[in-house]
């Protein structure tokens, strides 16, 4: 079956746009989690949903946002874009909200100039 | 808060060696996940494996196996006869919702490089 896909995988942006970055769980899963991976602070959670309801988030500002739709796909918007904002952004999915296992996205490079 | 120490941020070794890559967790949590993910060049992380924290049996899966001490809050993961397919960025991580990759805390990985 396909698994998890993130786009788009590349996109330069200015300081002070918006972007949102799309990602398409594996078909039946339901929950849904981002992360942001830059080079200093490595792997940081952002937001899990499950069935269109956001259960946990990090420690990242309000310009940071995310929803998910009926068909568990989801989208984060990073709005205000400043330059520390370029990094990997991975989502993940998984079955249930106590699956042992979750499956990652190649992620999307969003560079920020 | 939780805290994930993967103090090894480099190891290179030659092909067929044996190689443990150390983890370090500290939480407050009597119930908690520790986790071991890949991430070859291509960016998705693997998932490998997901311990709770009642369960401190050690681990073998063909040429990976981990070892689980709460004594010592640590987490290590050895590869035996390791092959060039190997290299990639590891990372352990640590969530106290259990649930997928909810909440993880990852550490900063470990870059192995196994040279042919």
């Amino acid at each position: 079956k396909a698994g998890v896909t993130q786009t788009p995988r590349y996109l330069i942006k200015t300081r002070g746009q918006q972007v949102t970055l799309s990602c398409s769980p594996i078909s039946g899963h339901r929950s849904v989690s981002w992360y942001q991976q830059t080079p200093g602070q490595g792997l940081q959670f952002l937001f899990e949903y499950f069935s269109e309801t956001q259960r946990n988030k990090g420690n990242f500002p309000g310009r940071f946002s995310g929803r998910q739709f009926s068909n568990s796909r989801s989208e984060m918007n990073v709005s205000t874009l400043e330059l520390g904002d370029s990094a990997l952004y991975l989502c993940a999915s998984s079955s249930r909200i106590y699956d042992t296992e979750a499956f990652f996205g190649q992620g999307t490079r969003l560079t920020v100039v | 808060a939780q805290k994930v120490t993967q103090a090894q941020t480099e190891i290179s070794v030659v092909e067929k060696e044996d190689v443990t890559l150390d983890c370090v967790y500290e939480t407050r949590d009597t119930t908690y996940y520790l986790f071991w993910y890949k991430q070859p060049p291509s960016g998705e992380l693997v998932f490998l494996i997901r311990r709770n924290s009642f369960d401190e049996q050690n681990e073998i899966s063909g040429r990976y196996s981990w070892n689980f001490q709460k004594s010592t809050s640590s987490f290590n993961f050895t590869i035996t006869a390791s092959q060039v397919v190997d290299s990639a960025v590891y990372f352990c991580a640590l969530s106290e919702s259990g649930g997928g990759a909810d909440g993880l805390t990852f550490g900063k990985g470990t870059h192995l490089i196994i040279q042919p």
